[in-house]
């Protein structure tokens, strides 16, 4: 079975600064990557996908950009980040055909 | 374009019957997934119906009516630890090698004592 990491599990950064969150996945290869924004007490935000190593989609305009080097990687970042940037940052992959397997999260605060 | 709906809030009392009721706008239809997602945490996967009819997992069912696209999670003997958010969701249309999700909202469920 495989299992998603992400770094870090909370941040608090200051507007205006960098950012780059990791997600790395174990037990699978080639695998589809999602990276969702939850804001407080709302739903998923589906930001990027890649279904393989290079290949990124845009699903929404914004301040945030998405890479992924190796196979197992998925990298999100920004060179500025906003206020509206803070939010649960969540990494997925795909679990059988019809289901999608979250990892732990990161919890983005931008003060 | 593609659009999922169900109520915010939901509050029962333990050992009752609760349904989430969620109903879908898609341009294709792959089937109705169910996530579970407690205050902190991540997602996780509860169900999967892709046929019209009801699917049972112990105190979970979930419903699929493809004709009203319209489905349902039911839960039941309610416990104080099913208290957490609840996330419709289907394939996105083109997602046959994406997999893309589009979620419903999340209702949050309060189970009182």
């Amino acid at each position: 079975s495989q299992t998603i990491h992400q770094w870090p599990a909370t941040l608090v950064q200051p507007v205006g600064s960098p950012l780059s969150l990791e997600c790395t996945v174990e037990g699978t290869s080639n695998p589809n990557l999602y990276w969702y924004r939850q804001a407080a007490g709302r739903g998923l935000q589906l930001l990027f996908y890649s279904v393989g190593i290079g290949q990124i989609s845009s699903e929404v305009p914004q301040n945030l950009s998405a890479s992924r080097p190796q196979d197992r990687q998925f990298i999100l970042s920004s060179k500025k980040l906003l206020l509206s940037d803070s939010g649960f940052y969540l990494c997925a992959s795909p679990q059988g055909q019809e289901t999608q397997y979250f990892g732990p999260g990161t919890r983005l605060l931008v003060l | 374009g593609q659009s999922l709906e169900q109520p915010s809030e939901v509050t029962a009392v333990e050992g009752a019957i609760v349904q989430i009721n969620c109903t879908y706008q898609t341009s294709g239809f792959y089937g109705l997934s169910w996530y579970q997602q407690h205050d902190g945490g991540a997602p996780t996967f509860l169900s999967y119906n892709a046929l019209d009819g009801l699917e049972e997992t112990g105190r979970f069912s979930s419903f699929l009516s493809r004709s009203d696209s319209y489905g349902y999670l039911l839960l039941q003997e309610l416990q104080m630890k099913d208290s957490a958010s609840y996330f419709c969701a289907v394939r996105d249309r083109g997602s046959s090698n994406t997999g893309k999700l589009i979620f419903g909202q999340g209702t949050t469920l309060q189970v009182k004592p």
